[in-house]
């Protein structure tokens, strides 16, 4: 059973298009992080979230932690080709700095 | 780039042999993590080190061993190698060791058992 669901699996869209990234999960977490991962690269931190209900915006995206700490969502306003990639949550639990991660959701951006 | 460097880049090797993986962290960060991802798992957290010490074990094989050094680099060690153990092996650190402290991931060591 994985404690962090990821939904879509896949994603393929055409530019220009908005798009919602999903991140659930029963557990409580104290911290949740997304990443973007390229083919044969390690991932890459978008942004860290620690509060119930925080939003965070980083140019085109917009991450929202959940207010009971269980969920997250990655929403891409009028996504490009280079938004294409793998997009990873993990969250930490307790006090412990170790991440579980989800099992991605792979986006491509067609032109 | 994330200032975290791993050597080697690719490893490719038979069944039974041994490996070591090398990871330097971020300048001034003291904690280090190795996850393994392979393709029907994705990422799974094996161990982390913290200032030298191991500070947390997760799915972590007893084949599989790790240490941190002095200068905070960090090695894991993969014995008796099984083809099911070919898998990109990453390296992560941070600051500290608390959650929500940011991690940041080196490039990977690509395994492969023959």
């Amino acid at each position: 059973t994985q404690l962090l669901e990821q939904s879509p699996q896949f994603l393929s869209i055409q530019e220009g298009e908005n798009l919602t990234v999903y991140c659930n999960s029963s557990s409580v977490f104290s911290s949740l992080q997304w990443y973007r991962q390229e083919p044969g690269e390690g991932p890459v931190l978008l942004v860290t979230v620690v509060t119930g209900g925080e939003v965070k915006k980083l140019k085109r995206l917009t991450f929202q932690f959940g207010d009971a700490r269980k969920d997250s969502s990655l929403h891409i306003t009028a996504a490009q080709p280079g938004d294409t990639g793998l997009y990873l949550c993990a969250g930490a639990r307790g006090s412990q700095g170790n991440l579980i991660f989800g099992k991605g959701t792979k986006l491509s951006v067609k032109p | 780039d994330s200032g975290v460097t791993q050597t080697p880049k690719h490893l490719i090797t038979a069944t039974g042999q041994r490996v070591t993986l090398r990871c330097s962290p971020r300048s001034g960060d003291l904690s280090v993590y190795w996850y393994q991802q392979s393709l029907d798992q994705g990422l799974q957290f094996l161990i982390q080190y913290y200032n030298g010490e191991e500070r947390a074990k997760g799915n972590i094989l007893e084949r599989f061993s790790a240490q941190q050094f002095p200068d905070l680099h960090s090695e894991l060690n993969l014995s008796s190698l099984e083809l099911g153990d070919s898998a990109l092996y990453f390296c992560a650190s941070s600051a500290k060791s608390t959650s929500g402290d940011e991690q940041f991931f080196g490039p990977g060591t690509r395994l492969t058992v023959l």
